[in-house]
């Protein structure tokens, strides 16, 4: 199946710092999500980006598909953006997705 | 609109005992995950439900494990006997195309 690899697995920021976060796929993907787990653990979707680049607010991301990689894009970040940050990608069965390992993004005030 | 919601929030059971978990999805959705997430293995898929029929169950764990949908407004998931191992948080997800909706998750404890 495919691997999907996170990074980094930790990042702590000050209260107004931009960030990147990075993951890349073993395969080629054509159903890739972001997803934020705040601490309450509850599982938010960010964006569906299989390709090309979106932006929601201070949160943008890029799918690379042809090299297999989608970054994150965090700016002006606030304590609220803390928690864990997933990606996930699905090959030829859209639906199955395989999730990464996550990146824990502490922001600090 | 009411998101995915899931009950109960909280399950503490001895070894041994029948669990079982619920699901609403959201509503129109036809398409509904249950997903584990445990500290050692991350997110699993556990099954897959399109239009109330069970399309992959490959990640169930074992025969331990059911899930049915006998219509598209609810899901179970059911663990009989329990074990101490099943500790873990039980997602329920549903989309509609592509994009996943989570709900707030059944943390259970076996004791």
């Amino acid at each position: 199946g495919i691997q999907v690899e996170q990074s980094p697995p930790d990042l702590i920021l000050q209260e107004g710092a931009n960030s990147t976060l990075r993951c890349n796929f073993s395969d080629s993907v054509n159903n890739l999500q972001w997803f934020h787990q705040n601490p309450w653990g509850q599982l938010i979707n960010l964006f569906y980006i299989p390709s090309g680049t979106k932006q929601n607010g201070r949160l943008s991301a890029t799918t690379v598909a042809t090299e297999r990689y989608s970054l994150l894009y965090i700016s002006s970040s606030q304590t609220t953006d803390s928690g864990v940050y997933f990606c996930a990608g699905g090959g030829g069965s859209n639906y199955k997705l395989t999730f990464g390992k996550g990146t824990l993004l502490t922001v600090n005030p | 609109d009411a998101g995915v919601i899931q009950s109960p929030r909280h399950e503490v059971t001895e070894m041994g005992q029948e669990v079982t978990l619920r699901c609403k999805p959201i509503s129109g959705h036809n398409s509904l995950f249950w997903y584990r997430q445990t500290m050692m293995r991350g997110l699993e898929l556990l099954i897959y439900f399109n239009n109330n029929v069970p399309i992959d169950d490959s990640g169930m764990p074992e025969d331990r494990f059911s899930a049915k949908m006998p219509n598209a407004s609810f899901s179970t998931l059911k663990i009989q006997p329990s074990e101490p191992r099943d500790s873990a948080v039980y997602f329920c997800a549903s989309s509609l195309i592509d994009t996943q909706y989570f709900g707030p998750g059944t943390r259970l404890t076996v004791l």
